[in-house]
């Protein structure tokens, strides 16, 4: 089955700073791909979800980037500021296969931005 | 406003003891499914639902059972409860499909003691 690989599991970063999270996942049938942010004690938001035909996508505050040849998705927070600190899920799903519509997650980041 | 809805929010219970974990969408999903969560691990799935009546394992089922009796509701049992499922669970809903992003519920602490 498919494989979330999420790295790092930790960052620290100083407000204003750029963060960059990075997942790499396994199944060439991927197709969909998600970022949800988790502030302590809340559940999962939905913070961007892209499709395997656009490389760059753009947020408020943050770029996620798709290499569909390394299989790997990654979320850049810009100038990021103490709000930001969460903890942040890629997820991956197919669009054919025993994976269609199951998301499978990475193991998290745990982002901490401090003044 | 379309919502996932878990019950109980916390939940105490004894190892041995059977346990239910709820949860109502009202998002007219097809699919819903239960993760449980942990330091270390993330998100991991344990049974999900493409409709009522429906139940698949995913990835970690031993020792928990699904029940999807309608389109709004499913439901996460353990026949018998063991201190290593003390987590936190939350339960999703999403439309057929790849493209389809998850809404969560807000969650339930279990603590097996």
């Amino acid at each position: 089955g498919e494989q979330v690989e999420q790295r790092p599991p930790h960052l620290s970063v100083r407000e204003g700073d750029s963060a960059v999270i990075t997942c790499t996942y396994t199944d060439p049938n991927s197709y969909y791909f998600f970022w949800y942010k988790q502030e302590p004690g809340a559940s999962l938001q939905l913070l961007m979800k892209v499709f395997s035909s656009t490389e760059i996508n753009e947020g408020q505050g943050f770029t996620v980037l798709l290499n569909k040849k390394d299989k790997r998705l990654s979320l850049n927070l810009t100038a990021a500021h103490p709000g930001d600190s969460a903890a942040y899920f890629c997820a991956v799903s197919a669009n054919t296969g025993a994976n269609t519509g199951k998301l499978t997650f990475g193991h998290g980041t745990i982002l901490r931005v401090h003044p | 406003e379309a919502a996932v809805t878990q019950s109980p929010r916390n939940k105490v219970a004894v190892t041995g003891g059977k346990v239910t974990l709820s949860c109502n969408q009202t998002n007219n999903h097809n699919n819903m499914y239960w993760y449980r969560q942990d330091t270390g691990h993330g998100l991991r799935l344990i049974h999900y639902s493409y409709g009522a009546g429906s139940t698949e394992k995913g990835d970690i089922p031993d020792g928990y059972k699904a029940s999807r009796p309608s389109q709004e509701n499913f439901s996460l049992i353990l026949e018998l409860a063991t201190p290593s499922q003390t987590s936190v669970y939350f339960c999703a809903s999403g439309d057929q499909g790849g493209n389809s992003d998850y809404t969560f519920g807000s969650g339930t602490r279990l603590l097996v003691i």
